[in-house]
């Protein structure tokens, strides 16, 4: 079975530095997404970045961008130019290519100072 | 696009009585939607997975007539916490997965119940 693992409970930033966020999960499969959801104190859960497994290039939002490496399992999320609206709960997530399940990890709840 | 309602977004209720929680998808089609809880602090439980015009997939441990599912159409799916109590307390969230694009969910807002 697959596995999520975010082994940061919490993360703490100063506004306008960078913090990257760890996730490892686990899978036998090859064919797989990723995924990083925001849920800020309003508890609506919103989509930040999505990578494809079968993809080399890291994906881009804006000021967010991950880390994939395949071979480790590894899944980080580096935030840049970090804001006050940015401090909120992330969650890493997996899901198998035409699965129907997708799995989250823990979370880690980030913190931005002013 | 990919916008994902849900109402109510609060809803307090006597214990033993029935709550109905809805979900929509407002700009797609979604054949499957998904049902999860959130304890305070903690991750997302999937409760069950809704097929539109089929039988709900429940998670183990999740009791299928306590937590009454329907997929009536491919915009829709509701929620029915029957004969509620104090237990039953936790926020509600869905979410749906665009036919168009099957790959990815998109939440919604999520309902805070409080049995009393």
């Amino acid at each position: 079975a697959q596995t999520v693992t975010q082994s940061q409970p919490e993360m703490s930033v100063q506004e306008a530095e960078t913090v990257t966020l760890s996730c490892t999960y686990d899978t036998s499969e090859s064919d797989y997404y990723l995924f990083w959801y925001k849920q800020p104190p309003s508890r609506q859960m919103i989509l930040v970045i999505r990578q494809e497994a079968y993809k080399q290039q890291n994906a881009t939002e804006n000021r967010f961008s991950v880390n994939f490496q395949k071979a480790a399992k590894s899944f980080s999320l580096k935030i840049s130019d970090s804001q006050l609206g940015d401090a909120a709960m992330y969650f890493c997530a997996y899901k198998n290519t035409g699965g129907f399940k997708t799995i989250f990890g823990a979370g880690t709840r980030l913190f931005v100072k002013a | 696009g990919a916008v994902v309602s849900q109402h109510p977004s609060w809803v307090i209720c006597k214990s033993g009585t029935s709550v109905k929680i809805e979900c929509r998808s407002l700009d797609f089609q979604a054949t499957t939607m998904f049902w999860y809880r959130q304890f305070p602090k903690q991750s997302l439980m999937l409760m069950a997975t809704s097929n539109e015009g089929s039988k709900a997939t429940y998670e183990q441990g999740v009791e299928k007539d306590k937590f009454l599912i329907n997929h009536a159409s491919l915009t829709l799916s509701t929620l029915t916490v029957t004969s509620a109590h104090p237990e039953d307390s936790s926020f509600y969230i869905c979410s749906a997965r665009a036919d168009r694009n099957q790959e990815t969910q998109y939440f919604g807002p999520g309902t805070r119940l409080l049995v009393l």
